[in-house]
């Protein structure tokens, strides 16, 4: 069965840092991953998707992550990080064979931005 | 554009209550889904439909039924309620095509279970 591991429940970073948010997948089929964001008191919204074409995916707002299979991980990044970035963070996979776009969400990552 | 559209956004139940969570979406997506979010557990799915008329379980599905009667409409319902289903209910949508990954959610509703 498919499923992510989120390293770190809550991350801090200053104003301007790199942003580097840690999930590692567990699959026994080549995985469709995805990162999504909650802002407060919002529904989530999709951040950027690994679908098997790319390696390095580029999200919105300046948000990227690599799919590494040697190492199981797909790690989000922002090279500089803004105050409205704080946010929670959801890595997740795709259940079963995909057809149904059941998701597997991690336990998620606080980002607090400090200035 | 409304997109997901959760009522209501806040309830407060005493033990043994129950109540019925609407979810309507106005994108013409066939797949909808509710999920649960508790803290420190990420979202878990609670049941899902890939159509009208149609549903199944997802992980945590005991003590919560649903119902898919209009394409646009998916009700959670739970028939007696307990301090343990206190969480924030999400609702989802997603076009009828494999592996995008890409849900709608609605804004949550938040129940609490006295």
């Amino acid at each position: 069965a498919q499923s992510v591991t989120q390293l770190g429940s809550h991350v801090s970073v200053s104003e301007g840092a790199l942003v580097l948010l840690r999930c590692n997948y567990s699959s026994s089929v080549p995985p469709y991953l995805f990162w999504y964001v909650q802002y407060p008191n919002q529904g989530l919204q999709l951040l950027l998707k690994y679908t098997s074409a790319a390696t390095l995916v580029k999200g919105i707002n300046g948000f990227e992550a690599e799919f590494k299979k040697s190492e199981t991980s797909f790690h989000l990044t922002k090279p500089s990080a803004h105050m409205s970035d704080a946010a929670e963070y959801f890595c997740a996979v795709i259940q079963g064979g995909g057809a149904t776009n059941k998701l597997i969400f991690g336990t998620g990552t606080l980002l607090a931005v400090q200035p | 554009n409304a997109g997901v559209t959760q009522t209501p956004k806040f309830r407060v139940l005493k033990t043994g209550q129950s109540m019925t969570l609407l979810c309507a979406q106005d994108m013409n997506h066939e797949y909808m889904y509710w999920y649960r979010q508790d803290p420190g557990m990420g979202l878990r799915l609670i049941h899902y439909s890939v159509g009208e008329g149609t549903t199944a379980k997802g992980e945590v599905p005991d003590g919560y039924n649903v119902s898919r009667l209009k394409k646009q409409n998916f009700l959670l319902g739970l028939e007696s309620a307990a301090p343990s289903q206190t969480s924030v209910y999400f609702c989802a949508s997603s076009l009828a095509t494999s592996n995008t990954g890409e849900l709608f959610f609605g804004e949550g509703s938040r129940l609490t279970v006295l």
